[in-house]
């Protein structure tokens, strides 16, 4: 059974840091992609990160670009995201996903970890 | 900046059918867009509906549908019951690794 799981979600001051982590189990974690994706409250779905399955490429939505930085370790089949430079407009509950083999799309997210600037 | 538009809320009766739709603020949504439709219930992980425009995720029951509406991805539901009361997420991919999200639609059944 694919399953993710995402913690590290905390309170900090505006211009701090957290690094989120997103444990992945019941799929072979270094053939996929991984998003981060957020939703602050009472707002809708934001993309804010994709690596790609070799850890090769990295994107990013503008608003995070230079303070988030998504990673990967095989390894331990976990995804992150290390955040700096933390705003108020980062507050958001925060969700991992898969990515479908090559598709364009997300088949399995986690349930998200909060994240209170 | 590309803005991704759905309805921000429609209702629907028991039984009814309806028609969300995802839509860009320039331009045409095509297939080439690779859209899909994602569920959030509260409570519950988000589940994807529908991918790649037409096609329904593993276990999601055939009465909903993707298709290109005019101009406009769309997601039907036909035969609406009551747990289909959630919010719908269109989004696209917008090429280079960028992705972006609509700002969701509010279903209600009544």
């Amino acid at each position: 059974q694919v399953q993710l799981v995402e913690s590290g979600g905390d309170v900090v001051q505006p211009g701090g840091s957290l690094r989120l982590s997103c444990a992945a189990s019941g799929f072979i974690f270094s053939h996929y992609g991984m998003y981060w994706v957020r939703q602050a409250p009472g707002k809708g779905l934001q993309w804010v990160a994709f690596i790609r399955f070799d850890g090769d490429y990295e994107f990013y939505t503008d608003s995070v670009k230079g303070r988030f930085t998504i990673s990967r370790d095989s390894s331990k089949d976990t995804l992150y995201l290390q955040m700096n430079s933390l705003r108020g407009e980062d507050s958001a509950v925060y969700y991992c996903a898969k990515q479908a083999g090559n598709f364009y799309y997300m088949d399995v997210w986690g349930k998200g970890t909060t994240v209170t600037v | 900046q590309t803005v991704v538009t759905q309805e921000p809320s429609f209702s629907v009766s028991p039984g009814g059918t309806v028609t969300l739709t995802c839509g860009l603020s320039s331009g045409s949504v095509s297939s080439t867009y690779y859209p899909s439709w994602h569920q959030q219930t509260p409570g519950q992980a988000l589940r994807t509906l529908i991918y790649n425009t037409n096609a329904r995720s593993s276990g999601v029951p055939d009465r909903f549908s993707g298709s290109i509406l005019g101009n406009k991805a769309a997601l039907t539901i036909t035969g609406a019951q009551a747990d289909d009361e959630s919010d719908y997420y269109c989004v696209l991919y917008m090429g280079g690794g960028i992705w972006v999200f609509g700002g969701g639609t509010k279903l209600t059944v009544v």
